[in-house]
């Protein structure tokens, strides 16, 4: 079975752009879960998809929004770029249900914005 | 408030030493998931393990082990006999037990085993 697989892996921007990043879920997975790693720090919660929806939701601001696709693959889209937006963004998979189990986490993207 | 503190930001042993990574977390919950994941250079998350709050049990892996107290509110991992393939960060992570069950990670552990 494939794990999760992220696109790009690394990305340069421009303070004030905007950014879309990949997600394509582990087979048979159907909730995805995006998480911003800054720097030596541990992963943070954006947010989650299930069924097209937004299922829950951390302390990020609505310029960071999601979508997720009838294939269960995602984006994370982060408009007017901050440079603290720089960070890896990580992509995570579950089963809805099994989630307690635990994720599968794809490598990530690396942005970087100057 | 739910927490994960990683005191250790950074352990270097030499190779075939013993080594533990500490985890202490908070929680009002009475029932959650902990977990701990190594984050090796190329950056995904990998399992190692996942315990669950009725589970104090202590577990054993190969030369992985895992220290489960809930008195204590701590969660330590520990590496026997080290290697340099073991060098990496690890987080220790708490779970919720509904909605979303997303992760409230620590800051992480790098751990260098030197040759």
């Amino acid at each position: 079975e494939t794990g999760v697989t992220q696109s790009p892996t690394h990305l340069i921007k421009t303070r004030g752009q905007q950014v879309t990043l990949r997600c394509s879920s582990q087979s048979g997975h159907n909730t995805v879960s995006w998480y911003q790693q800054a720097l030596g720090q541990g992963p943070q919660f954006i947010f989650q998809y299930y069924r097209e929806e937004e299922n829950g939701r951390g302390n990020f601001p609505p310029r960071f929004s999601g979508l997720q696709f009838p294939n269960y693959s995602s984006e994370l889209n982060v408009n007017a770029l901050e440079l603290d937006d720089s960070a890896l963004y990580l992509c995570a998979s579950s089963l809805i249900g099994r989630e307690s189990y635990g994720y599968t986490f794809g490598s990530g993207t690396r942005l970087t914005v100057v | 408030a739910q927490k994960v503190t990683q005191a250790q930001t950074e352990i270097s042993v030499v190779e075939k030493e013993d080594v533990t990574l500490d985890c202490v977390y908070e929680t009002r919950d009475t029932t959650y998931y902990l977990f701990w994941y190594k984050q090796p250079p190329s950056g995904e998350l990998v399992f190692l393990i996942r315990r669950n709050s009725f589970d104090e049990q202590n577990e054993i892996s190969g030369r992985y082990s895992w220290n489960f107290q809930k008195s204590t509110s701590s969660f330590n991992f520990t590496i026997t006999a080290s290697q340099v393939v073991d060098s990496a960060v690890y987080f220790c992570a708490l779970s919720e037990t509904s909605g979303t069950y997303k992760y409230i990670f620590g800051t992480g552990t790098r751990l260098k085993v030197l040759a």
